[in-house]
């Protein structure tokens, strides 16, 4: 089993709709959550980022952490064409590296 | 506004050629990171660093070699490339704590 696992995708959605992106993880270590989104033949770029349980609100986007079920979720309310990319969860914790842990990611697609 | 270069691009290489792959960042941060990015592997980390003058491996470090002799470089090095390593590379930087940058990534292919 995988540390981080997302479902891969594609999900596919009409302009407008909400999306809920999910992931889980298995450490208990792990300390802050991170988003990252990758357009294609690009690098990760940071989306959003949460030290702690709850939800954290940017714009049109919430990331929402549950560190009780080790489950983590990115909404994002009236998608756009542009919005279809791939999303990365990766979470963090102290460790000898500084290092993140990264999902799979979940490939979105979103019409027009 | 630069933030973390990679180069190159693209690269071609033969069966048992090898290279180097430069990765750069302006944002004096500590950590750096090589990654390599494949089809339903997401992203796997190669080898990392601390600061100047540290490495250490990673979670799929075999066949790579890298250097951080300046701070602001991180050095990722193929001695005899094998098609098993054609990939796409990032590289990443970050503070303590703080989100990763990436660049935009190496395209290589081992023919």
């Amino acid at each position: 089993q995988k540390e981080v696992e997302q479902d891969p995708g594609p999900l596919s959605v009409p302009e407008g709709a909400i999306v809920s992106l999910n992931c889980t993880y298995s450490n208990s270590a792990f300390q802050y959550f991170m988003w990252y989104r990758q357009y294609s033949r690009k690098g990760p770029e940071l989306l959003m980022y949460t030290y702690s349980s709850g939800n954290k609100e940017d714009g049109r986007f919430t990331a929402q952490v549950d560190k009780s079920s080790k489950y983590i979720s990115l909404f994002i309310r009236d998608s756009q064409p542009s919005d279809s990319a791939t999303y990365l969860c990766a979470p963090g914790g102290n460790n000898a590296g500084n290092m993140l842990t990264f999902g799979g990611g979940t490939r979105l697609m979103v019409k027009p | 506004n630069a933030g973390v270069t990679q180069t190159p691009k693209f690269r071609v290489l033969k069966t048992g050629q090898s290279m180097t792959l430069l990765c750069a960042q302006d944002m004096n941060h500590e950590y750096m990171y090589w990654y390599r990015q494949d089809p339903g592997m997401g992203l796997r980390l190669i080898h990392y660093s601390v600061g100047e003058g540290t490495t250490a491996k990673g979670e799929v470090p075999d066949g790579y070699n890298v250097s951080r002799l300046k701070k602001q470089n991180f050095l990722l090095g193929l001695e005899s490339a094998a098609p098993s390593q054609t990939s796409v590379y990032f590289c990443a930087s970050r503070e303590l704590n703080q989100p990763q940058h990436f660049g935009d990534g190496t395209r290589l292919s081992i023919l």
